[in-house]
Order: C-alpha cells, then sequence, then structure tokens
C-alpha cells in the first residue's frame, strides 16, 4: 500500500538553529499538508500546499515557517530559527482529490520529533 | 467556523464489549467528518469518513460511526472491543474553504483491557 515518508524520524536541535524536515508523499496526490502535534494535545493544522503554491496556513505557520516541493517529489517544511515551543512531532499528509468517493481522505507519514534544546 | 469535540479524554472498556467513542461537531454547510486511529509513535490511520448517503458507516478493523444530524454527533463504535484496540482515536471535520485541510478534535484514549 502506498504510504506517506518522513525524515528524518527524530531531530534534536539547539534554539535558534534551521530545521528542514522532509516529506515524500504518495505520487499521483495533489494535496499537500503539514500538521504538528505538541506531546499530548492536539492534532494542529499548520499548511497545505497545492499546485506549486500555499493554499493555507495557520496562525501557527508564521514567517518563522516554510514550505517547498524543490523537485516533484519531496515536500518539505523549513523551520527558520526554531524555538523551544517548536518542540513538537510534524506530521505531512498528502491527499489525491477533494470531491468524489475519495475526498479529503489524508494520508499521514509516521512524523518527525523535533526537540529543541 | 468549523470544529469538533472529544468529551472523553479516555474512554475505558473491557475485551469483548462494545465501545463508543464520542464526537460532537459545528459546522457550516454539509459536514465531511473522519474518524482516524493513532498508535504510540505512529501517524494517523484513516478509519472512515462520512460525507453523504447512509447514517451508518463501516470502517477499518470493524469499526462503524453514526451520523446523526440532529444531535450533530458521528459517535464511533465496534461491536466488540479488543486489546488491540487501544490506542488514541481523532474526530475530524473538513475545515471551510477548498484546501481539503481537516480539523481535529482533542483526541480520546481508548484503554481496553483484557
Amino acid at each position: 500500500e502506498p504510504e506517506v515518508t518522513q525524515t528524518p524520524s527524530h531531530q534534536v536541535t539547539q534554539m535558534g538553529q534551521e530545521v528542514i524536515l522532509r516529506c515524500v508523499p504518495i505520487s499521483n496526490h495533489l494535496y499537500f499538508y503539514w500538521y504538528r502535534q505538541i506531546l499530548g494535545q492536539k492534532v494542529e493544522f499548520l499548511v497545505s500546499f497545492y499546485n506549486n503554491e500555499i493554499s493555507e496556513k495557520s496562525e501557527i505557520f508564521d514567517d518563522q515557517f516554510s514550505v517547498e516541493r524543490p523537485d516533484g517529489s519531496n515536500f518539505t517544511l523549513k523551520i527558520r530559527s526554531t524555538k523551544l515551543e517548536d518542540s513538537a512531532m510534524y506530521f505531512c499528509a498528502s491527499s489525491a482529490v477533494l470531491a468524489g468517493p475519495g475526498a479529503n481522505v489524508l494520508t499521514f507519514g509516521a512524523g518527525s520529533r523535533l526537540t529543541v534544546l | 467556523a468549523q470544529s469538533v469535540a472529544q468529551p472523553e479524554d479516555q474512554v475505558n472498556v473491557a475485551e469483548g464489549n462494545p465501545l463508543t467513542v464520542k464526537c460532537t461537531y459545528s459546522v457550516s454547510g454539509n459536514p465531511y467528518l473522519f474518524w482516524y486511529v493513532q498508535y504510540p509513535n505512529r501517524g494517523l490511520q484513516f478509519l472512515l469518513k462520512y460525507i453523504t448517503g447512509d447514517n451508518l458507516v463501516k470502517g477499518s478493523y470493524g469499526f462503524e460511526a453514526e451520523f446523526n444530524k440532529s444531535q450533530t454527533s458521528f459517535h464511533l463504535k465496534k461491536p466488540s472491543a479488543l486489546v488491540s484496540d487501544s490506542a488514541l482515536y481523532f474526530c475530524a471535520v473538513r475545515g471551510s474553504g477548498n484546501t481539503g485541510k481537516l480539523i481535529f478534535g482533542q483526541g480520546t484514549t481508548l484503554q481496553v483491557k483484557p
């Protein structure tokens, strides 16, 4: 079964450092998402991406965050200068369609745990 | 704004007994509702969804959910719980706009005891 893969599974970084989290969505999917889950809390939407541009972003997704799809397969989330409160599990997800029988079924990766010291 | 609420942080049930995990929603327009499950150190896995049609939706691993428009609820159910069903369960609703994002509830931990 196709899956979304994320790397690294765990990254530890110092506050103020840049971090790039990588995702390979399912190959025929068109819609891409990043979510965040702080330990023990709910899964929060960060950003959606379609047709090589951001389609929606949340209040959490401030200027420290950016996304890109550099080569048509990878989908990356960059945090420019990490803060302690960025420590969380980051999930990438992708979806094929927004309408019809498969509408909105997001397939999630296993996540990248980011620890900021 | 679209939102879902899961009123229980944890549900405990004995193996073999029926289980219910509750979810209520608030949406403008027709709701697209989902249930996902998260096992420890894993991503979220899709269980089932309601978009239109029959109010009783069947999904993976023997789970089902009942859409109730008058009560704005979408409770997850299973007739006979297994210990392996123990996990974190999230209800979700499609967000407004046309980006396909999902908005998740706070999650309910299901503990099935032998």
